[in-house]
């Protein structure tokens, strides 16, 4: 079935960043989008961003505009996201999951990955 | 504060039948965009529940449900299970500057 495997846990000082990430397989990666959703301990989902696969073309939350970078390596049919600047709010469980545009459903998501921010 | 409001919590006997309301706006679920819906078990990732208002991906058993109207929207559950217990989460797309998707802030299901 289709799947999405992401990298493991870390940890990183603030100010520092983080690269997650997001390997698919049983599908064609390049039809499909990836977003990133993050959520902090205890809290709600929040989208980050998107990836158009095909055509590289990326969409950000204002929130995390200056701070996010999604990229995607077609022949490793892997997506990433950069986080910089980090600090300690950024602690949270990070998700990638496919869908389309960023008006359709997510599905499947990824396992998580969780990023810990602590001096 | 989320754009998307839901009850934080919710509960109900085996059984029975619960619903979780997911209220927006007119830059939202009312503006017509549709509704997802998804459940968070402890510990583990989203999983989609019900896409585009009121569709079941396969493999989501017919007692779950989605309705939207207006500028809200509604899951409901029949048939209540203790499995069911887990966090709820509506999304939909927002056209104002907010951040285009949305998620509800989560609605947690307890089987009493």
């Amino acid at each position: 079935q289709v799947q999405l495997v992401q990298s493991g846990a870390e940890v990183r000082k603030p100010g520092a960043s983080v690269k997650v990430s997001c390997k698919a397989s049983r599908y064609t990666f390049t039809s499909y989008a990836i977003h990133w959703v993050r959520q902090a301990p205890g809290q709600r989902l929040e989208w980050m961003g998107w990836i158009n696969n095909g055509n590289g073309n990326t969409i950000y939350s204002p929130k995390f505009q200056d701070r996010v970078t999604i990229t995607r390596d077609t022949s490793a049919t892997t997506a990433y996201m950069e986080l910089r600047s980090l600090r300690s709010e950024d602690t949270a469980v990070y998700y990638c999951a496919r869908g389309f545009r960023p008006k359709d459903s997510f599905d499947p998501w990824g396992q998580g990955t969780l990023v810990t921010v602590s001096s | 504060q989320s754009v998307l409001t839901q009850p934080p919590s919710v509960s109900g006997a085996p059984g029975q039948r619960v619903t979780i309301s997911c209220t927006g706006s007119s830059s939202n679920i009312g503006a017509g965009y549709n509704v997802h819906w998804y459940q968070q078990l402890p510990g583990t990732a989203p999983k989609l529940l019900i896409y585009d208002n009121n569709n079941r991906p396969s493999g989501v058993p017919d007692r779950f449900s989605g309705s939207k109207s207006g500028t809200s929207a509604s899951l409901a559950i029949t048939g209540l299970q203790a499995e069911d217990e887990a966090d709820y989460y509506c999304q939909s797309y927002d056209s104002s500057l907010s951040g285009y998707v949305e998620f509800g802030g989560g609605t947690k299901l307890t089987v009493l």
